[in-house]
């Protein structure tokens, strides 16, 4: 099984700031991998898969970026609706999922 | 606009089981691959189970393996997962949840019903 790692466990920032979310990955998944948002109470929400690409709908300030076992989710500039949990997961192999990091309002 | 609606979730002991149910819609169901995903309270994401669209291709977490059953039928638009002897570690919210891709192993999940409750208690 691939464990991912995602760090920090919280981020606390401002409304305009900058967001950089960290994926380990225990081995190399290539590019395989995407993150999701998830907010209280809802479904999670693909947002990028295969490292860098944008899913239906999702605003560019959100990019992605990394190959191997080393990924990132940058926000560019924080909107209130982008404090949320966020998760990566693999599909290199079977589907694993990381920890979450949670983005909260500073 | 893609509705993914799970039902047949509750309260059930454990050895017990359960039948969970998947209805799509807004979308041709037929040729998208699914996948069940279940969260534990509190607790992260696990992908459990996945199946192509003419059920040619099945796969399942270790975690579930021997005890649930996925199936669809494409008729009605519809995804299940069985789940049979039940433990106090199954108790999670069920997701069904659209594969991104058409191909036979699971990929991402671009679409996800807001998910049914298993609750595996005496």
């Amino acid at each position: 099984e691939i464990v991912l790692t995602q760090s920090p466990a919280t981020l606390s920032l401002s409304p305009g700031e900058r967001a950089t979310l960290s994926c380990r990955a225990s081995q190399s998944v290539s590019r395989y991998l995407a993150w999701y948002q998830q907010k209280p109470g809802q479904a999670p929400r693909l947002l990028m898969y295969d490292a860098s690409n944008r899913a239906t709908g999702i605003p560019a300030r959100f990019s992605g970026s990394g190959s191997g076992t080393d990924f990132t989710l940058t926000i560019s500039s924080l909107e209130p609706e982008d404090f949320a949990v966020y998760y990566c997961q693999q599909r290199s192999n079977w589907p694993t999922f990381g920890q979450g990091t949670k983005v909260e309002i500073k | 606009e893609v509705q993914l609606v799970e039902s047949g979730g509750g309260l059930v002991k454990p050895g017990g089981s359960l039948r969970l149910s998947c209805a799509a819609s807004g979308f041709t169901f037929s040729p998208c691959s699914m996948n069940w995903v279940r969260q534990a309270p509190g607790k992260g994401l696990e992908w459990i189970s996945f199946i192509s669209s003419t059920n040619n291709y099945i796969y399942y977490a270790d975690s579930v393996k021997g005890r649930f059953t996925i199936s669809r039928d494409n008729a009605k638009n519809s995804l299940y997962l069985q789940m049979d002897s039940l433990r106090a570690e199954d108790t999670a919210l069920y997701y069904c949840a659209r594969d991104g891709s058409y191909a036979n192993y699971p990929h991402y999940f671009d679409y996800w019903g807001q998910g049914a409750l298993v609750t595996v208690s005496s």
